[in-house]
């Protein structure tokens, strides 16, 4: 069973921010964040992955809470090419398969 | 290409006829990995290759299905007489060497419909 939880879906207004949330009270400490996502009739797409300390990098931003209980996906300006299924997965660095859930649902609104 | 490549795309099979799947991974990448992935749900793993060595199939829900990577590129997932249930989108991913960090790219992955 997956090891996060995530609202099944969301909406954004197009050129807002989106705010993607994900529960993972139960990580361990040597368990990253990582977070893919899905556009219909893609294979999911690496977006970024942290350990305790909030990410950026050119798609997106991760914020992860002190307790590392929670972490946030944030999309700076969506667009419409963002809407798709968001994973967030936790797993150790050099582990082995993804324990995927049903995701995040986005759809950014024109 | 760059990326990960599967073939064929789409796959239509008559219930009972086997089928083989194909993934090119990165070039360079030890790690392969195959998922499945039902209509409306995340994928879910199915087996792991390091190299040509196949280090986990837990994940295959029979024995109908069969995974190799004899030289340890390109991987063939095969499954025999299929069934109804196994209508899904089979996704193929790679990861980045040992030492480097582990994120996995992934294919766009085969839609099987089995009639």
């Amino acid at each position: 069973d997956a090891k996060t939880t995530q609202p099944p879906s969301m909406d954004c207004a197009e050129g807002r921010a989106a705010n993607l949330p994900c529960n993972h009270s139960t990580i361990s400490g040597n368990e990253y964040v990582y977070w893919y996502r899905q556009i219909h009739s893609q294979g999911p797409q690496y977006i970024i992955h942290g350990l305790k300390n909030n990410e950026t990098n050119e798609m997106a931003s991760l914020i992860i809470t002190e307790d590392r209980k929670s972490s946030t996906l944030i999309l700076p300006h969506a667009t419409l090419r963002d809407t798709a299924v968001y994973y967030c997965i936790v797993r150790v660095d050099y582990g082995q398969n993804f324990v995927f859930g049903p995701g995040t649902r986005l759809s950014v609104l024109p | 290409g760059a990326g990960v490549s599967q073939s064929p795309r789409y796959k239509v099979a008559k219930r009972g006829q086997d089928v083989a799947l194909r993934c090119d991974p990165i070039s360079g990448h030890v790690s392969l990995f195959w998922y499945q992935q039902a209509l409306g749900q995340g994928p879910e793993f199915l087996t792991y290759f390091q190299n040509e060595a196949q280090l986990d199939k837990s994940g295959l829900p029979s024995d109908r299905f069969f995974a190799e990577r004899p030289e340890g590129s390109v991987s063939t997932l095969k499954i025999q007489r299929t069934q109804q249930e196994d209508s899904a989108v089979y996704l193929c991913a790679s990861s980045s060497p040992p030492g480097a960090k582990n994120i996995q790219y992934f294919g766009a992955g085969t839609r099987l419909s089995v009639l």
